[in-house]
């Protein structure tokens, strides 16, 4: 079954402009990390908070997560036209002592028009 | 990246054949795992490995098979493929804290 569910599912804007992706969930997480697929490849991390984490920022991403309502938010700035990708948020649900059974959302598709 | 390779990048085959799809990786990671990608779906777990000789199943394991004996190497087989198999198959290990991908394997059963 689908954990995270990321909104909107598809996103449009101009280069310079900053996205923001959210992403919900339902269960206790350990972390949640976001990954980035540009077309026809593989996906690629980009940042992982921890449950114990309101915040983190790294270069130009910035993540927010609330356990309370279960929900992270992605915030790309800045926008690049190579930042056009599809964008999928992760929860690590894994009981303990075992590892990275991640549940992956359906991703938002992020187009960047120069 | 992790240096993982999947092998073929491509394939067409016809119903009721068997597949093999074979992931590589360098980085002796010791969880390895199976998705497939389909519109709609996002990524679905379909088996992982938690050692050699060591897996399990995940969401989507019916009609799928798979085998560890390396370290380095993990097997998807689709026993006798199905229309609904067509679908790109990512195999990605685990690091650290995070999952590292291979490139995928686009699968086409007619």
């Amino acid at each position: 079954s689908q954990q995270g569910e990321e909104d909107p599912q598809a996103l449009s804007i101009q280069e310079g402009e900053n996205a923001t992706m959210n992403c919900s969930y339902k269960t206790s997480i350990n972390n949640l990390q976001w990954y980035r697929q540009n077309s026809g490849r593989g996906l690629v991390h980009l940042i992982l908070i921890r449950s114990n984490e309101r915040e983190k920022h790294s270069g130009r991403l910035r993540v927010t997560l609330d356990t309370s309502k279960k929900s992270s938010s992605l915030l790309i700035t800045a926008s690049r036209a190579a930042d056009t990708a599809s964008y999928f948020c992760a929860t690590d649900a894994s009981p303990w002592g075992s590892q990275g059974n991640l549940i992956f959302g359906k991703g938002t598709k992020l187009s960047v028009k120069p | 990246d992790a240096g993982i390779t999947q092998s073929p990048r491509h394939k067409v085959t016809e119903t009721g054949t068997p597949v093999t799809l074979r992931c590589h990786q360098t980085e002796n990671h010791r969880y390895m795992y199976w998705y497939r990608q389909d519109p709609g779906h996002g990524l679905r777990l379909i088996h992982y490995s938690y050692g050699v000789k060591d897996t399990d199943k995940g969401e989507v394991s019916d009609g799928y098979s798979v085998s560890r004996s390396k370290t380095e190497d993990f097997l998807l087989t689709l026993e006798s493929a199905t229309s609904s198999q067509t679908s790109v198959y990512f195999c990605a290990t685990q690091g650290r804290e995070t999952q590292y991908f291979g490139p995928g394997t686009r699968l086409l059963v007619l």
